[in-house]
């Protein structure tokens, strides 16, 4: 089955600098791969995501970007801002499927200090 | 979103109770999902659902049971509640529906935190 690698597992920048946050996956058969941001005591909540027909995406100051040949997808954040301090989530599934589950990885903890 | 929501919230109870988390979508979405999250080791999958009775499991199901006899409503069971249940459950659900957004993005309900003492 799918293995979803993420690394770091801990990330600190100062406000203003760039963050990126790198994801593996395992299953050739993946084709869909969304990020999540968590605050704490909250639910995760989908910021960005990719599907494999796209190289990357962007939505304002967050960026995702895809290599299928390597099996690797990164998370982008540029001027960060401490408002986005938390735990992301890179995940990984088959959207061919319908309701394929999702695979995380184990999260990273983005701290940004002002 | 208030479209998924989660009952209850917080919940204590003992070793070898049995205890039922609920979770409600008001999406229409056909497929629900619970995951539980710990330290160290993110959202693992506990059960799935593709449709009314039609449930899967997912990679840790051992002590859980789960229906689905309403699409809206995907309720999670711990027959014997252990320890090592204590934990964070959320549901999620995906799907064609009236969410307006696409089949295979899923959304989290706020969770439950779950104490076995």
């Amino acid at each position: 089955g799918e293995n979803v690698e993420q690394h770091p597992s801990t990330l600190s920048v100062q406000e203003g600098d760039s963050a990126v946050i790198k994801c593996t996956y395992s299953d050739s058969a993946s084709n869909y791969f969304p990020w999540y941001k968590q605050e704490l005591g909250k639910r995760p909540q989908l910021i960005i995501d990719i599907r494999s027909n796209v190289g990357e995406k962007k939505d304002q100051r967050i960026a995702v970007t895809l290599n299928k040949t390597a099996k690797h997808f990164s998370l982008h954040i540029t001027e960060t801002q401490p408002e986005d301090s938390a735990v992301y989530f890179c995940a990984a599934s088959d959207s061919n499927q319908a309701g394929t589950a999702l695979i995380f990885g184990k999260g990273t903890t983005l701290s940004v200090s002002s | 979103d208030a479209g998924i929501t989660q009952s209850p919230r917080y919940k204590i109870t003992e070793t070898g109770r049995q205890v039922t988390l609920m979770c409600h979508q008001t999406w229409s979405h056909s497929y629900m999902f619970w995951y539980r999250q710990d330290l160290g080791h993110g959202l693992r999958l506990i059960y799935y659902s593709a449709a009314a009775d039609i449930t899967d499991k997912g990679e840790v199901p051992d002590g859980y049971v789960v229906s689905r006899s309403k699409t809206e409503n995907f309720p999670l069971t711990l027959e014997s509640a252990t320890r090592s249940q204590t934990s964070v459950y959320f549901c999620a659900s995906s799907g064609l529906g009236t969410s307006g957004r696409a089949a295979y993005e899923q959304y989290f309900g706020p969770g439950t935190r779950l104490t076995v003492t």
